[in-house]
């Protein structure tokens, strides 16, 4: 497989369940990156790691917890979600000293939290 | 906090003729700008980017303009297409690659 590439596609979770998402990039970039895309509202950036260290948070809610095992592979755990966390969740990776910081996506994750 | 601002949420179009999207942007000035294109149930894809110091980038139909002044980058499609139709995002990248994206222009071409 090329590219960046996200499990499951579709997921449907209540209040009170666990799950985790997973990412995979396959481009041998550095970085990579949790967004959530909601309706009408624009990307916004979750977490980002830089050689498997967490550089960012963006003042996520804890039920989120993100999860860099190698530069390859990340991984969103999620527990007591609410409905409004019901989005789009990607993954991005990037080299970062491509010079332009280019993201490429995984085709995201459909999440409905009931 | 920086902000970013696409002109219309939804923007359609005749085959043949060019589309323009625009992206403003408030607060700092970007070290350059992105632009991607997203399909339904898909991840955004890159396009193109410009950086501060460039006025106009080209690539086959598209074009991307950068204005500092005007805090402002406008995105052409020329003699466009149905396979054009789609959702494009601009996002603007600060020093350090940080990202921030509007929330997107959804372009249909008519046939």
């Amino acid at each position: 497989e090329t590219g960046v590439t996200q499990t499951p596609r579709h997921l449907v979770m209540g209040m009170t369940n666990k799950k985790s998402l997973k990412c995979e990039q396959h481009l041998g970039h550095n970085a990579m990156y949790w967004y959530k895309q909601s309706a009408k509202k624009p990307l916004e950036l979750m977490f980002v790691y830089n050689f498997k260290e967490q550089t960012e948070n963006n003042s996520v809610p804890s039920r989120f917890s993100p999860e860099c095992p190698n530069s390859s592979h990340l991984f969103l755990h999620l527990h007591t979600l609410q409905p409004e966390d019901s989005a789009l969740y990607l993954c991005a990776s990037s080299q970062e000293d491509s010079g332009d910081g280019t993201q490429y996506f995984g085709p995201g994750t459909r999440l409905l939290v009931l | 906090s920086q902000k970013i601002e696409q002109n219309s949420e939804a923007l359609n179009i005749q085959e043949g003729k060019t589309a323009t999207l625009t992206c403003n942007y408030t607060n700092y000035s970007p070290a350059y700008l992105q632009w991607y294109r997203q399909d339904p149930g898909r991840g955004p894809v890159f396009l193109l980017l410009i950086r501060e110091n460039e006025k106009e980038k080209r690539k086959e139909r598209l074009k991307v303009t950068f204005d500092t002044t005007l805090k402002q980058s406008l995105f052409h499609i020329t003699a466009s297409q149905p396979a054009d139709s789609a959702t494009y995002l601009c996002a603007l990248v600060k020093t350090g690659n940080q990202f921030y994206f509007g929330t997107g222009t959804s372009l249909t071409v008519i046939p």
